[in-house]
C-alpha cells in the first residue's frame, strides 16, 4: 500500500513559470514532510521540509504547502529554471523519532529554456 | 567534509549469488539508513543502524541483512539474489537518529546492482 503518492510521473514547464509538484499521503501519523531532488547518478538531495504544525514553509524559490485535512502537500518552484530539471521525491516520517522516510515514487520535472 | 561514499558504484551478479555493499557515512555521523530504489516501487526503506544496533527495519525478506561497525561504517548483504533485487541501493547518514530533523539525512550516490 503506497502511503505517499505522487500521481504525476512527469511535469514539463517553461523557464520562468511556476512548477507545482503534488503529493498525497494516507497515514495520519506522518508528522514531518520533506522534498528531495535527485539528479541522475546522484543520491537524493534534501530540498525543503515542513512540520505538521505548519501549513507553509518557504526557502527562496521553493515553497511547500501542507493541507492536513486533505492529506496533501505541494512544492512550488518560482521561477522555474532549467537547472531545476530533476526527479523530485516527496517523503514523510512518522512520529516517534525514527529516521525512516517513506517516499513517493517521484515526479520528473523538465524545465524548458 | 567528504560526503557519504558507497562502494562499489556498479555491480553485476547472477541469480543465486550473494552480494555485500558498503557505506561510509559522513565523518561524525553515527546513524546509517539504507534504501532500495526501483522504477516500480520507488525508494523503499530497508533498515536503519545507530551505534551498531539495528533500530528499524523495512518490509523486506530475511535475505536482506545489514550491520554497522564501531566506526559507523555499514554494510548490507543480500543473499540468494533474485532478478527483482536489481536496483539502486542508497545509503544515507545522519548525526543521530530521532532528532525530528529528518532532513539531516545525507544520501550517497548509490550502488547500482544488476542481477542477471
Amino acid at each position: 500500500d503506497q502511503q505517499v503518492k505522487q500521481n504525476s510521473p512527469s511535469l514539463s514547464v517553461q523557464e520562468g513559470r511556476i512548477s507545482i509538484l503534488n503529493c498525497d499521503y494516507t497515514n495520519s501519523m506522518f508528522d514531518y514532510f520533506l522534498w528531495y531532488k535527485k539528479y541522475p547518478a546522484e543520491g537524493p538531495t534534501f530540498l525543503i521540509s515542513i512540520s505538521s504544525i505548519k501549513d507553509k514553509n518557504e526557502d527562496g524559490r521553493f515553497t511547500v504547502f501542507l493541507n492536513k485535512s486533505a492529506k496533501h502537500l505541494s512544492l512550488h518552484i518560482v521561477p522555474s529554471q532549467p537547472g531545476d530539471s530533476a526527479v523530485y521525491f516527496c517523503a514523510a516520517s512518522v512520529k516517534g523519532g525514527s529516521e525512516k522516510l517513506v517516499f513517493g515514487k517521484g515526479t520528473k520535472l523538465t524545465v524548458n529554456p | 567534509k567528504a560526503g557519504v561514499t558507497q562502494t562499489p558504484r556498479y555491480l553485476i551478479k547472477t541469480r543465486g549469488q550473494q552480494v555485500t555493499l558498503s557505506c561510509s557515512p559522513i565523518s561524525g555521523h553515527r546513524s546509517v539508513s539504507w534504501y532500495q530504489q526501483t522504477p516500480g516501487q520507488g525508494l523503499q526503506f530497508l533498515f536503519e543502524y545507530f551505534s551498531e544496533t539495528q533500530r528499524n527495519k523495512g518490509n523486506f525478506p530475511g535475505r536482506f541483512s545489514g550491520r554497522q561497525f564501531s566506526n559507523s561504517r555499514s554494510e548490507m548483504n543480500v543473499s540468494t539474489l533474485e532478478l527483482g533485487d536489481s536496483a539502486l541501493y542508497l545509503c544515507a547518514s545522519s548525526l543521530v537518529p530521532g532528532r525530528g530533523g529528518a532532513e539531516a539525512q545525507f544520501f550517497g550516490p548509490g550502488t547500482r546492482l544488476t542481477v542477471l
